[in-house]
């Protein structure tokens, strides 16, 4: 069975810039997250959505990012402009139901995007 | 709220045990736990949903305790590949699948 994949895997770019993510769920998974990973601590979750519905965007930074899920398959998140903060590795994570402990919602990460701002 | 891990990071010699912990000031639906390795994506590990039920996997295992709202991981016999860092990922009642994630614990073994 094929994880979830995540594209580009590092990418740098200077403040102001603009930049997005594009993340590919394991299939069938109708549930999809967006963390950031600031070094050194754990994974904060920016978005979650129940196929191309919007679950929880509380920590979402609305004046900057945004993310997409058409279809309700792969998704793209952005960051429109970037500031020196938002250097963090970005993970997608996918699970097949989304409920309360059902033991079925384990969540597969991808393998994360790199990213730094100068 | 994020949960609370204890020890900040902990050194083994193979074989050793360790046992990580994990609090929340809120009341929680389910405790799940993941491990990371530097530069690598978290792996699933276990979920422990409330009712005090205890878990185990090979050599690893898990606990938690609703009246405390505490959970905490066991590892016996501990192996060089146990190392990294470990998460656990908090899901309160009205959550829908939010995971909260603690800040890690640093899991280094040595031969």
């Amino acid at each position: 069975e094929a994880g979830v994949a995540q594209s580009p895997r590092y990418k740098i770019i200077e403040k102001r810039q603009s930049v997005a993510f594009w993340c590919n769920p394991i299939s069938g998974h109708a549930t999809l997250y967006w963390y950031q990973q600031i070094l050194g601590q754990g994974p904060k979750l920016l978005i979650q959505f129940q196929n191309n519905g919007v679950v929880d965007d509380s920590q979402l930074p609305k004046d900057r990012f945004s993310a997409e899920r058409l279809k309700g398959v792969d998704s793209t998140l952005k960051i429109q402009p970037a500031k020196l903060e938002d250097s963090a590795v970005y993970l997608c994570a996918s699970s097949l139901v989304m409920g309360l402990g059902s033991g079925d919602n384990e969540q597969f990460f991808g393998p994360g995007t790199r990213l730094t701002v100068l | 709220q994020q949960p609370v891990q204890s020890p900040q990071a902990v050194i083994l010699r193979e074989g050793e045990d360790a046992v990580i912990n994990c609090s929340s000031s809120k009341a929680l639906y389910s405790v799940h736990w993941y491990r990371q390795k530097h530069g690598e994506a978290p792996v699933f590990l276990m979920i422990l949903l409330k009712g005090g039920e205890q878990k185990g996997h090979d050599k690893i295992s898990a606990s938690f305790n609703e009246k405390k709202q505490q959970s905490s991981l066991y590892l016996t016999a501990s192996q060089l590949s146990y190392s990294g860092t470990y998460f656990c990922g908090t899901e309160r009642g009205t959550s829908y699948g939010k995971l909260t994630f603690g800040q890690g614990t640093i899991l280094t073994v040595h031969p």
